[in-house]
Order: structure tokens, then sequence, then C-alpha cells
């Protein structure tokens, strides 16, 4: 299996729907993240979970609302979304760097998200 | 202000010619580290390389090899003897802080192009 796994790949939806993005990682990592990926910015940072605490919320809206029930699930819930919320979502994972290991972050494929 | 800056969007290079790609990064902390990743147009983030606050020499991976200038603040990405294959986005990445959760923040990204 590939380290960090998303699904789906691909979502339409309406905004009023209520729909959830999913991501597993099998590295056995401590920490999990959601990036947001819109067409001419950088990669910025929704959510940080380490050890299934939230440690980070980059004043994200409430439209998004993430969950991560045990180290290797993330979920992202989304409702009421807007037109300007459509942009790739990519998870990723880490293990606190030590040692050799530089505490890079390993990401899915990514969800590509058109709310329309 | 911006702390990761990739001033070049895009670039083009003859196949089997070496390239490198720009980053200057703006932080107060002693302790940080640099990352530069690939996107394919698959879209999954690929790390290629890492490069320490604290590390004397320049990291090198294969084709890949960090120029690691501290006191300018850059870290530009050098990649040798360019294959077709090489096509894609390149990010260059810092984390502030070597512990703990890897809250990376990215560049804008340069689009690579090789050319046969």
């Amino acid at each position: 299996e590939t380290g960090v796994t998303q699904t789906p790949r691909h979502l339409v939806m309406g905004m009023t729907n209520k729909k959830s993005l999913k991501c597993e990682q099998h590295l056995g990592h401590n920490a999990m993240y959601w990036y947001k990926q819109s067409a001419k910015k950088p990669l910025e940072l929704m959510f940080v979970y380490s050890l299934e605490e939230r440690v980070e919320n980059n004043s994200v809206p409430s439209r998004f609302s993430p969950e991560c029930p045990n180290s290797s699930h993330l979920f992202l819930h989304l409702h009421t979304l807007q037109p300007e919320d459509s942009a790739l979502y990519l998870c990723a994972s880490s293990q606190d760097p030590g040692g050799d290991y530089t505490g890079e972050l390993f990401f899915g494929e990514g969800s590509r998200l058109t709310v329309l | 202000a911006q702390k990761i800056t990739q001033t070049q969007p895009g670039m083009f290079v003859q196949e089997k010619e070496a390239v490198t790609l720009d980053c200057t990064y703006d932080t107060s902390d002693q302790s940080y580290g640099l990352f530069w990743y690939k996107q394919p147009s698959s879209g999954e983030m690929i790390f290629l390389i890492y490069q320490g606050s604290y590390d004397e020499q320049n990291a090198t991976e294969g084709r890949y090899s960090l120029n690691f200038q501290k006191a300018r603040k850059s870290a530009n990405l050098v990649i040798s003897a360019s294959q077709l294959g090489d096509s894609a986005m390149y990010f260059c990445a810092m984390r502030e802080g070597l512990e703990g959760a890897q809250k990376l923040v990215f560049g804008q990204g340069t689009r690579l192009t090789i050319n046969p």
C-alpha cells in the first residue's frame, strides 16, 4: 500500500452539500496535516494534528471541520462551501525528527474539489 | 512578509543540462529546516532533499544538491544531468524549529520544463 492514501481523488459538490475527505497513512507517523493548494497560490497549511490532538488551526473557516479519530486517519468534513473553496486538498503525515530522520512530510496524491 | 520566495515562475532547460532553482527564505529562528519537493501533474508532493540550519555541508541526494548559503538566506536546488521526467512543479519549504509537528511553509513554486 502507498504511504498516504486520500479518497476521493475527485469531488464535485454543490454549495449546500455535505461531504468528507478521507486520509489514511500507513507509515506509523504521529502527526497528520491538511493543506490547501489553489491555483497560483502557495500551499496553505490548514490543520495539524499531533498525537491525535489538534495543534494548529490557521484561521480556517468553520465550514471546514477536521477530525482525527486515531493516528492513522484524518478527515476533512465539508459543508456549505463556496466556489472559491475549489482547490486541491493535500493530506500529509510526519514523524517527529530525530537521529537521521529529518521529519519531512509524506503527502498523498490529493483530493481535487470543485464547488459549483 | 513572505517567508519563502521562489522568483522563477517557469524554467525551460535542455535535456542533460544542469538547472538551478532559486529559493530565499526569511526567519529569525536559529533552528530551522529547508526542504525541496517535486509535484508532477499527478498532484502528489514528492520529497527530494533536506538541509538543516546547523548542517555545515550542502545536502546531496543523487542528482539533487542543495546550495545552502546561510548568510544570504538562500537554499537553491541544483539538478544535474536533467531528464525529461524532471518536468514538474518544484516547491521550496521551510520549517521553523526542529521539534514537534512539522509546520512547513511553502513558496509559490517553479514550473520546470525539460526539452528533448
